[in-house]
């Protein structure tokens, strides 16, 4: 079953722009993480945000993690084109087996020269 | 480091035959995962091994899956008979560690078309 719902689904920005997109969960977690894949290729690890962690920054990328909410963003500044592609949100369940990450749809960013 | 190999990376077979997809992981990674990514969806887990232990196939449709990691290091992962929704992106991932908080590393995947 898949926990995480990502928002959008797709997503179509001018570069320099700002992207951001969201994720929501329905059960308690160790932590959350993103993931990039450009088309053809495999997933790629982002950045790891703990429960008990409100906020990360990794270069160009701003997570924050609301866990009353159960929502997660990812804030890509300044977007290039060869941020084109989609991004997953898997969260690792709290007691859930371990290491058995759940990914979302994803949500498709197109980032246009 | 050397990524997570695996082979072949396009494969097309008609439903009722037999596949099998190879994987490598980074070498010393004792976890070692098999992932199902339909078209348009994030991955789902099919099995997780530890060492050459199985460490959670809740999701492995057994009556046509199976995979085995022998040694501890190579997997491979068989479907046989496939059936068309077995359409897919077969990715493997491996970590240095078990548990969450070790991120994934993927390889580039096996993409399954049965006619």
């Amino acid at each position: 079953s898949q926990q995480g719902e990502e928002d959008p689904q797709a997503l179509s920005i001018q570069e320099g722009e700002n992207a951001t997109m969201n994720c929501s969960y329905k059960t308690s977690i160790n932590n959350l993480q993103w993931y990039r894949q450009n088309s053809g290729r495999g997933l790629v690890h982002l950045i790891l945000i703990r429960s008990n962690e409100r906020e990360k920054h990794s270069g160009r990328l701003r997570v924050t993690l609301d866990t009353s909410k159960k929502s997660s963003s990812l804030l890509i500044t300044a977007s290039r084109a060869a941020d084109t592609a989609s991004y997953f949100c898997a969260t690792a369940p709290y007691g859930g087996s371990q290491g058995n990450l759940i990914f979302g749809k994803g949500t498709k960013l197109s980032v246009k020269p | 480091e050397a990524g997570v190999a695996q082979s072949p990376r396009y494969k097309i077979i008609e439903k009722r035959q037999s596949v099998a997809f190879w994987c490598n992981p980074i070498s010393g990674h004792a976890t070692l995962y098999w992932y199902q990514q339909i078209l348009g969806q994030g991955p789902k887990l099919l099995i997780q091994f530890q060492n050459n232990g199985v460490v959670d196939d809740s999701q492995l449709p057994k009556d046509r899956f199976s995979a085995e990691r022998l040694k501890g290091v190579d997997s491979t992962l068989k479907i046989q008979p496939a059936k068309l929704e077995d359409s897919a992106v077969y990715l493997c991932a491996s970590s240095p560690l078990r548990g969450p908080w070790s991120p994934l590393h993927f390889g580039n995947g096996t993409r399954l078309t049965v006619t």
